[in-house]
């Protein structure tokens, strides 16, 4: 079945540090892609819609310049944390579709730590 | 503003027994209503998924039951088993984008 990668699965970085997080779609083309954010025991946030070759859109409250995004290919979305606190510390999970008849996939996530 | 309202936040049921999870939602656009399984440390994987235009689906022990009129959807796990513990979270979007608004989720234990 379809299967969504994404990388690293876990990160620590200090306060000040930019992260990026890969999404890869491993046996589809995802013309779309979202990222979603989520704490300790509480639901999946919906932060950012990413749309391959063109700016990502992002939910009411997410700062885009925080929070940036690249869907350069097909098969492949990037989240960046730019200048990381521990407030950002979180488990963030992407997910991918093939059409608009396909079910939607979601990666095994990223935990992010700023320390 | 939660679009999808679920019950309950926790619930122990018995090896064998059912375990049932329900979800409201206030958007009548919506048209596409998933459940996905989570277990720590990983992404959730979809479980099941229903459209408006059926009353009920079953895949194996799980069954989803769907009421348009009163906007609401649940999940009942037949059978449940020790490896069903996890978190169970409702979703609704419009079939089209698949801008999924997540129910809070409800951790299910299954004791043996």
């Amino acid at each position: 079945g379809a299967v969504v990668s994404q990388h690293p699965s876990r990160v620590i970085c200090k306060s000040g540090t930019s992260v990026k997080i890969e999404c890869r779609s491993l046996d589809f083309q995802a013309t779309t892609m979202f990222w979603y954010r989520q704490f300790p025991k509480q639901s999946l946030m919906l932060m950012a819609t990413s749309n391959e070759g063109s700016k990502a859109t992002y939910e009411q409250g997410v700062e885009k310049d925080k929070f940036l995004i690249n869907h350069a290919s097909l098969t492949l979305s990037t989240l960046t944390v730019t200048s990381a606190h521990p407030e950002d510390s979180s488990f963030y999970i992407c997910s991918a579709r093939a059409d608009g008849n396909s079910p939607l996939h979601f990666g095994n996530g990223t935990r992010l730590t700023v320390t | 503003q939660q679009q999808v309202k679920q019950s309950p936040q926790s619930l122990i049921v018995q090896k064998g027994g059912i375990s049932i999870i329900n979800c409201a939602y206030e958007n009548t656009a919506f048209d596409y209503f998933p459940w996905y399984q989570q277990f720590p440390g990983k992404g959730p994987a979809l479980l099941i998924a229903i459209r408006p235009d059926v009353s009920e689906k079953k895949e194996g022990r799980f069954t989803i039951s769907f009421n348009k009129s009163a906007k609401q959807f649940s999940l009942h796990i037949m059978d449940s088993q020790p490896g069903d513990s996890a978190t169970y979270f409702c979703a609704a979007s419009r079939f089209n984008d698949y801008k999924l608004s997540f129910g809070a989720g409800t951790t299910v234990t299954v004791r043996a």
